[in-house]
């Protein structure tokens, strides 16, 4: 069965800081990895997604995520916060093709002026 | 850029009742999905749907739950009688193969709330 843990249920940073949220994985199969963010009281939007071609992936809002297969994991990173990357974070895993998506408990990000 | 829709955004029922939450899924997507999220908890999968029928659904997708896809553009979830339980947001996704990896697309959600 695929899984995903997320590593802190809340990060704080202050604004122009580094980000690192932590994701490692659980498959039997080769999965697709995906960031998703949530922003209060919206919907979940795509931030980056893991394909086999690149194994450093880029996202919006400058976020990208590096998956390594020795470690299970695809942590989220971003260099410099911003007050608007305040929002909750989940890392999602899907095995096969068109199936269902596998949620992390998601990670809440706050970033102090 | 094309997206999901959800309708309504906020529903009020009394328990019991029956509810319909409505999605429009991007026109050219194969597969569609339901999920929910609980407050404070983890986003979890409900069912998906492929070539008008249910290809999976998850252990909480009961007999209580059904889903439509009623005129090729329109894609339901049904809930005949409503717990206090089943009050969360409830999202639709929608999906087609990009760059070789499935990308599931998500409305904005319907907040249902069961008194």
């Amino acid at each position: 069965a695929q899984s995903v843990t997320q590593l802190d249920s809340h990060v704080s940073v202050s604004e122009g800081t580094p980000v690192l949220l932590r994701c490692n994985y659980s498959s039997s199969y080769s999965p697709s990895l995906f960031w998703y963010v949530q922003h209060p009281n919206k919907g979940l939007q795509l931030l980056l997604k893991y394909t086999s071609a690149a194994t450093l992936v880029k996202g919006i809002n400058g976020f990208e995520a590096e998956f390594k297969k020795s470690e299970t994991s695809f942590h989220l990173t971003k260099p410099s916060a911003h007050m608007s990357d305040a929002a909750e974070y989940f890392c999602v895993v899907s095995v096969q093709y068109g199936n269902k998506l596998v949620f992390g408990a998601g990670t809440i990000l706050r970033v102090k002026s | 850029e094309p997206e999901v829709t959800q309708t309504p955004s906020h529903q009020v029922t009394q328990m019991g009742q029956e509810v319909i939450l409505r999605c429009v899924p991007i026109s050219n997507h194969l597969y569609f999905y339901w999920y929910r999220q609980i407050l404070g908890q983890k986003v979890e999968f409900l069912v998906s749907f492929y070539n008008n029928e249910i290809s999976e659904k998850s252990e909480i997708f009961d007999d209580q739950f059904s889903v439509e896809r009623p005129d090729g553009s329109n894609f339901t979830l049904k809930i005949r009688s409503t717990k206090l339980e089943d009050s969360a947001m409830y999202f639709c996704a929608s999906s087609d193969l990009l760059a070789g990896v499935w990308e599931q697309f998500f409305g904005p959600g319907t907040r249902l709330t069961v008194l």
